[in-house]
């Protein structure tokens, strides 16, 4: 299986900050790579397709990057409603997809 | 705007099985691939499995001999059922449109979740 690593695992933040998420993958997955934000009690939500294509309705100040085996989610400047964990999810290996532990971003 | 809803039992005892149901609503199920997933408490999410309308399933390897995805395309229903449960299958369990754009794909959109605690 395809491991993808997260890191941190947690990040206190501020309103405002720009925030960075890392995805490491365990091989090359190339661009394969999803990335979802979650809010308990409501449903995950994709954020970014394809390492870098932004879904549709998703604020432009949340952006992805990467290739091969290290990815980035970067926010901008944090707005309050951005305070949610966040996971990536490789989709190179079919149908056994991997994802990552999550980054929680708190105050 | 499609939304998917899970349902079913939130206490499961041990050795039984587990069964949930997931419900698309505001859009069709033919012609797409439904998935479900999981989240352990304090762990990463699992891929459970997957299923075609029109009936064909991939389970994960770790899972796939106690694992069952059906599909009533009349009911725009899939469900879940997991034999043989202990503590280690207490989850949220998701289910979610596997959205295909070859050669890559993702999960849009997901439902809420679902606590199934396994115990006596």
């Amino acid at each position: 299986d395809i491991q993808m690593t997260q890191s941190p695992s947690s990040l206190s933040t501020s309103v405002g900050d720009r925030v960075t998420i890392t995805c490491r993958a365990s091989q090359n997955i190339t661009y394969h790579l999803n990335w979802y934000q979650y809010k308990p009690g409501k449903p995950p939500k994709l954020l970014i397709y394809a390492a870098s294509g932004s879904q549709s309705g998703v604020p432009s100040r949340f952006s992805g990057s990467g290739s091969g085996t290290e990815f980035t989610l970067t926010i901008s400047s944090l707005q309050p409603e951005d305070f949610a964990t966040y996971f990536c999810q490789q989709s190179y290996s079919t149908p056994l997809c991997t994802f990552g532990q999550g980054t929680k971003l708190e105050v | 705007q499609v939304h998917l809803q899970e349902s079913g039992p939130g206490l499961v005892k041990p050795s039984e099985t587990l069964s949930l149901t997931c419900t698309v609503s505001s859009g069709s199920i033919n012609n797409h691939y439904w998935s479900w997933i999981r989240q352990p408490p304090g762990e990463g999410l699992e891929w459970i499995g997957n299923i075609f309308y029109n009936g064909i399933t991939a389970y994960n390897p770790s899972l796939k001999s106690r694992v069952t995805i059906l599909v009533d395309t009349s009911k725009n229903q899939f469900s879940l059922k997991l034999s043989s449960v202990t503590a280690a299958d207490t989850a949220i369990y998701f289910c979610a449109r596997l959205v295909r754009f070859y050669p890559t794909y993702w999960f849009d959109p997901w439902g809420q979740g679902t606590l199934v605690a396994v115990s006596s």
